[in-house]
């Protein structure tokens, strides 16, 4: 069935530092790739996403990139700083349902 | 206004009762969602619901019934409750097909404790 799998599930940066997550899936019928940032006891919420006809989006100090070909899509964080700590979750969407990564648990030392 | 509402927000049961979640949108999606989120963390999905019809149907025990009366309502009734249930039970709606996806919005999650 459809699978998506994400890396690292545990990530410590300093602050200022970068930090990357890797994605990917096994449906080559998605077409639709959000992030998810969830803190401590509260609901996932979008930080961005990207459609399967763009290969690079960017937000602030947040970009994300997609290789269909490969099937991997990436999180990228610039100047990470305490409050981006959280989970991290991909998703892709296939035919009719969204599939969650395992998540990562991003930390940022102060 | 919030967008995506379930409750109870806490729902603390003994083994073998049943327990119902309800979920309410009022953003117009088409499509909602139940996912399980266990103590590791992973969201799974368990139930996708399109203009009310199922879609998806995980495996998950029959133990576990969603109901959508219409479009902005998609609850889970849970029977004979036993202690591996104990989650946090999100539910999600979005705009699904073609151009027209849209990010899912969560609910605030259910945290369900069976003792």
């Amino acid at each position: 069935g459809e699978n998506v799998e994400q890396h690292p599930s545990t990530l410590s940066v300093q602050e200022g530092d970068s930090a990357v997550i890797k994605c990917t899936y096994s449906d080559s019928a998605s077409n639709y790739f959000p992030w998810y940032k969830q803190e401590l006891g509260k609901r996932p919420q979008l930080i961005i996403d990207i459609r399967s006809n763009v290969g690079e989006k960017k937000d602030q100090r947040i970009a994300v990139t997609l290789n269909k070909t490969a099937k991997h899509f990436s999180l990228h964080i610039t100047e990470t700083q305490p409050e981006d700590s959280a989970v991290y979750f991909c998703a892709a969407r296939g035919t009719g349902k969204l599939i969650f990564g395992q998540g990562t648990t991003l930390q940022v030392k102060p | 206004d919030t967008a995506v509402s379930q409750t109870p927000k806490y729902l603390v049961t003994q083994m073998g009762n049943d327990k119902s979640i309800k979920c309410e949108q009022n953003l117009g999606h088409d499509t909602m969602y139940w996912y399980k989120q266990d103590s590791k963390k992973f969201l799974k999905i368990m139930f996708s619901y399109n203009n009310k019809e199922l879609i998806i149907n995980e495996t998950v025990p029959n133990r576990f019934s969603p109901k959508s009366p219409d479009k902005a309502h998609l609850n889970l009734h849970i029977n004979s409750l036993e202690l591996g249930d104990s989650a946090v039970y999100f539910c999600a709606s979005s705009r699904m097909g073609g151009r027209t996806n849209t990010e899912a919005f969560f609910g605030q999650g259910t945290r369900l404790t069976v003792v």
